[in-house]
């Protein structure tokens, strides 16, 4: 199976908001409410951002959000701040033997 | 608190075997799943398998399925990524994370290991 599709780059000024789309098939994110989105910064470990298509975990900022539409996802940052560039991936299952899968990742330039 | 730590970086010759670990601390260790991922330099992110170490029940990623063995010691809260035999294509940072019982993300993340081969 191959990976969600994500935009490679996208750029923003302080203050703005950004969105980033994750498309996947009607075998993964179109099929299950389980996407879930990480952040990595540079030479650190990814950090789980949004989990259940929309749901942000304890300490995570509300300036995120996510929400899914048909087989496509986004994440959507408001507010942005220089703390915010970084690489971002979502994630969807599957249901299927590859169970799990990754985006290829998009790199978020705060200008 | 709940920390997975990974063992160190390794740097390994093509052919030779390798086990690296990650111990986790500040929960049950045995009522998540672990999960490794890799992720190939300058790369993105790449979902290897999961292990119950409950029970050592695995999910393998077919794109990974008998090149690499998971593994889980109950008694020291330690899960296991093992090769038999390291290609260079196996350079790449590899992280274990926790995976709740029923859910489908990774809530933590360990810190990572760089497993050179060269």
């Amino acid at each position: 199976q191959s990976a969600l599709t994500q935009p490679a780059s996208v750029s923003g000024s302080p203050g703005q908001s950004i969105t980033i789309s994750c498309t996947g098939t009607s075998s993964d994110v179109g099929a299950y409410n389980f996407v879930s989105w990480y952040q990595q910064h540079p030479g650190k470990a990814p950090k789980l951002m949004i989990y259940d298509v929309s749901n942000r975990p304890s300490g995570v900022s509300s300036r995120f959000s996510a929400s899914k539409s048909g087989n496509a996802a986004s994440l959507t940052i408001s507010g942005l701040q220089a703390e915010d560039e970084a690489e971002y991936y979502c994630s969807s299952y599957t249901g299927s033997s590859s169970y799990l899968l990754f985006g290829g990742g998009t790199k978020l330039t705060v200008l | 608190e709940v920390q997975l730590v990974q063992s160190g970086a390794e740097v390994k010759k093509p052919g030779e075997s390798l086990k690296i670990s990650c111990k986790a601390s500040g929960y049950s260790f045995t009522s998540y799943w672990i999960g490794w991922v890799r992720q190939m330099p300058g790369k993105g992110l790449e979902w290897m398998g999961i292990i119950y170490p409950s029970d050592s029940e695995t999910r393998d990623s077919p794109s990974f399925k008998g090149q690499v063995t998971m593994s889980a010691d109950k008694s020291i809260s330690t899960a296991y990524l093992h090769w038999d035999s390291l290609k260079a294509s196996d350079t790449a940072i590899y992280y274990c994370a926790r995976k709740p019982d029923g859910q489908n993300y990774f809530d933590y993340w360990g810190q990572g290991i760089l497993v050179t081969v060269s």
